[in-house]
């Protein structure tokens, strides 16, 4: 069956630092993969999108990486800030579907 | 622009009562979407019309579930009857298209209790 994983427990990091969230899947072949952005409350926002022809991608302090080949994306945030801190999402357009499926996200705390 | 726009934001209702939550997409785009989110499974996609056609209604989980989307600017999620395990919340999303790497764009949510 098709999964998205992302680390469940929460990634608390000091402020200034890097953080690195992870995202594999299984038995998906994606032309692209995005990341969202969800704020308690709130619903998801678009941060980036990764092509499948594409290594990385880059915004700012974000960087995402994709690696078809072990069926994983890395996405990092430079020099962390305490409004940072928020669940991250990543999705997948689910194969034989045209909508995206969403992995469970990972809850980053960045502490001042 | 305005964005997805959902109503109600919060909702609490008794078993056995209809629910209905409503969504107007964002102006041009033609595809939508209906997500619910839980912490036991996260967001789930229930189901998405395509220039106001369902195109796909498999998350859709019983038969007390039912959308429409009689135009371009409007959308409804129904529960009937509604029961406590249908707590969650519910957003809507809206895109250009399905086209593949379109951005899609969510509403604050419709946080529903059945009590």
């Amino acid at each position: 069956s098709q999964k998205i994983e992302q680390n469940s427990e929460a990634l608390n990091i000091q402020e200034g630092k890097t953080a690195t969230l992870t995202c594999n899947y299984t038995n998906y072949s994606p032309a692209y993969l995005q990341w969202y952005r969800q704020d308690p409350g709130r619903g998801p926002v678009f941060l980036l999108l990764i092509r499948e022809n594409e290594k990385e991608k880059r915004k700012e302090r974000l960087k995402v990486t994709f690696d078809t080949t072990l069926k994983q994306s890395l996405f990092h945030i430079t020099a962390s800030q305490p409004a940072d801190s928020a669940t991250y999402l990543c999705a997948l357009r689910d194969t034989g579907r045209r909508a995206l499926t969403f992995g469970s996200g990972t809850r980053l705390q960045v502490q001042p | 622009d305005a964005g997805v726009i959902q109503s109600p934001r919060h909702e609490v209702t008794e078993m056995g009562q209809e629910v209905t939550l409503r969504c107007k997409p964002i102006s041009g785009h033609n595809s939508l979407f209906w997500y619910r989110q839980t912490m036991m499974r996260g967001l789930e996609l229930l189901i998405y019309f395509n220039n106001n056609v369902p195109i796909d209604d498999s998350g859709m989980p019983e038969d007390r579930f039912s959308a429409k989307m009689p135009n371009a600017s409007f959308s409804t999620l129904k529960i009937q009857p509604s029961e406590p395990r249908d707590s969650a919340v519910y957003f809507c999303a809206s895109s250009f298209g399905l086209i593949s790497g379109n951005t899609i764009y969510f509403g604050e949510g419709s946080w529903l209790t059945v009590v």
